[in-house]
């Protein structure tokens, strides 16, 4: 069965960090690409970033490009996503997803609140 | 981008009935060497993550039921629920694929009239 979990999220200050962890298991993680994918609360999704199965092909959205960082470690079946200089619109639900012809498998979400 | 624009925002729909969704992309989503549309349409429930109902703009997943179908080709597309069952109560975003970034709809809420 395929899983996705991530985890990493909480409560952290305007201009602070944090970095998301997602766990695949179920399924060959280094033959897939991977994406991140956001909701804030009440609103709908927004997509971030997605990195193919080597990691030769990134892409940002334009409201994390710069501040954000996706990266993976197939020997450890994990995504990651760095988050830098994090504003208070960056409040949400975040999840990781698998792209094959749309995004078919989502973990449950870990929730990143951005607040002083 | 593309822009992809989802009508109407909410829907009310009685139990039986038909709820028609539609989505419009700002550029056609239709690969010409495959002849696909890279479209897709998912479901969300309060709480849950979004599960992935259509790809290629009318192939159903896997284990979707079959009053769900979806139409449509280059930048107009179509998700129907033929006959409304109150398990269908979500809110339904539509997405491409087709280039990054991979936009969504801004969804459109289904409830019970």
């Amino acid at each position: 069965e395929v899983q996705l979990v991530e985890s990493g999220g909480g409560l952290v200050q305007p201009g602070g960090s944090l970095r998301l962890s997602c766990a695949a298991s179920g399924f060959t993680f280094s033959s897939y690409s991977m994406s991140w994918v956001r909701q804030a609360p009440g609103k709908g999704l927004e997509w971030l970033s997605y990195i193919s199965s080597s990691s030769s092909t990134i892409y940002y959205a334009d409201s994390v490009k710069g501040r954000f960082t996706i990266s993976r470690d197939n020997a450890k079946n994990s995504l990651y996503l760095q988050m830098n200089s994090l504003r208070d619109e960056d409040t949400a639900v975040y999840y990781c997803a698998r792209p094959v012809a749309g995004y078919d498998y989502w973990g449950q979400g870990t929730l990143v609140t951005v607040s002083s | 981008d593309i822009v992809m624009t989802q009508s109407p925002d909410s829907l009310a729909v009685s139990l039986g009935e038909r709820a028609t969704i539609n989505c419009k992309s700002s550029q056609s989503v239709l690969n010409s060497s495959n002849n696909k549309n890279y479209l897709v349409w998912y479901q969300q429930r309060p709480g849950q993550p979004p599960k992935l109902l259509i790809y290629w703009a009318f192939t159903r997943e896997s284990g979707v039921p079959d009053r769900f179908s979806g139409s449509g080709s280059g930048t107009d597309f179509t998700l129907t629920i033929s006959s409304l069952q109150a398990e269908d109560v979500a809110v339904y975003y539509c997405q491409q694929y087709y280039g990054t970034p991979h936009t969504f709809g801004q969804g459109t809420k289904l409830e019970i009239k």
